[in-house]
Order: C-alpha cells, then sequence, then structure tokens
C-alpha cells in the first residue's frame, strides 16, 4: 500500500536553529499538508499546498516557517529560528484532491533546546 | 478551530459496540464527513468518511444524520486495539478537534 514518508524521525536542534523536515507524498497525490501535535495536545492544522503555492494556513503558520516542493517528489517544512515552543510531532499529509482523504507520514519528533 | 464537536471520552467494553458521536451545525452542502483515528504514538489514520448516505467499510460504519449536522462511527464489536483519540472533520475545513479518546476495557 502506498504511503507517505518523513525523515528524520527525530531532530533533536538548539533553540534559534533552523530546521527542515521532509515529507515524499504518495506519488500521484496533488494537494499536501503539514500538521504538528504538541505532546499531549491535538492535532493542529499548518498549512495545506497545492500546484506550487500555499492554498491556506493556520495562525500558528507565521513568517518563521516556510513550505516548499523543491522537486517532484518532496515536500518540506523548514523553521527558520526554531524556539523551544516549536518541539512537536510533525505530520505530513497528503491526498489526490482537495477533498479526498488524507494519508498521513509516521512523523518527524522535533526537540528544540 | 474546528468546525466539528465530539465528546473528550468514551468508555466500551471489549467485543461490544461503540457509538461515536460528533456534532458538525454548520457543515456545507459539499463538505463530507471524514474520521480518522490516532493510536498511541502514530499518525492520524483514515476510517471512514461519507457525504449523506450512511457508509459501511471493514472498520467501521458512519452513520449521517439527514440533516447532516451529526454522524456516529460505529464500531461493531470493539477491540483493544481500537483503543485510540477519534477524530471526525470537514473536507472545507480539515482542521482537528480535540477528539474522543476511547478506552476499551477487557
Amino acid at each position: 500500500e502506498p504511503e507517505v514518508t518523513q525523515t528524520p524521525s527525530h531532530q533533536v536542534t538548539q533553540m534559534g536553529q533552523e530546521v527542515i523536515l521532509r515529507c515524499v507524498p504518495i506519488s500521484n497525490h496533488l494537494y499536501f499538508y503539514w500538521y504538528r501535535q504538541i505532546l499531549g495536545q491535538k492535532v493542529e492544522f499548518l498549512v495545506s499546498f497545492y500546484n506550487n503555492e500555499i492554498s491556506e494556513k493556520s495562525e500558528i503558520f507565521d513568517d518563521q516557517f516556510s513550505v516548499e516542493r523543491p522537486d517532484g517528489s518532496n515536500f518540506t517544512l523548514k523553521i527558520r529560528s526554531t524556539k523551544l515552543e516549536d518541539s512537536a510531532m510533525y505530520f505530513c499529509a497528503s491526498s489526490p484532491t482537495g477533498i479526498s482523504v488524507l494519508t498521513f507520514g509516521a512523523g518527524s519528533r522535533l526537540t528544540v533546546l | 478551530d474546528a468546525k466539528t464537536t465530539q465528546p473528550n471520552s468514551m468508555e466500551s467494553n471489549e467485543e461490544e459496540p461503540v457509538h461515536l458521536p460528533c456534532n458538525h451545525s454548520t457543515i456545507s452542502g459539499t463538505d463530507y464527513i471524514h474520521w480518522y483515528r490516532q493510536l498511541p504514538s502514530q499518525g492520524p489514520e483514515y476510517v471512514i468518511h461519507g457525504l449523506t448516505s450512511n457508509v459501511n467499510n471493514r472498520m467501521a460504519s458512519l452513520a449521517i444524520a439527514e440533516d447532516r449536522k451529526s454522524s456516529t462511527l460505529i464500531l461493531h464489536r470493539a477491540t483493544l486495539r481500537d483503543a485510540a483519540v477519534y477524530y471526525c472533520i470537514l473536507t472545507h475545513d480539515m482542521r482537528f478537534g480535540a477528539g474522543t479518546r476511547l478506552t476499551v476495557k477487557p
């Protein structure tokens, strides 16, 4: 069964450092998403991406965050200058259309020290 | 904020049916209702979705109210592996609420 893969599975970084989280969506999917989940809290929507541009973003997705699809397969989330409160699990998801079922990756755990 | 509301937690006994409710009173005519679940230490996984008619798959059934302002996820025979947080979301929102934490007792 096709799956969404995320790397790294766990990253530890110092506050103020830049972090890039990578996702390989399912190959024929066109819509891509990032969510985050702070430990013990709910899954929070960050951003959706379609046709090489952001289609929607939440209030969490401020200027410190950016997304990119640098080639035909990867979808990345960059955090420019990490803060302690960015420590969370980050999930990538993809879907074939904007109203289809989301397939989630296993997540990337980010720990900011 | 998410456009759905769910009870924070529910309990079930193993092998018994479980009905997990979701309210979505502001649903639009083109919104699909999706259900996902998150097992401990995993990402959310798809369970079932529907638009107007009730739906069945190998995991669960989805009962949608006639006015579409609420829905119920039905697990016909809960197992210990069904213990998870269950979320309902609407397609044009894609935001998760707090979900319902289902505990299954042996």
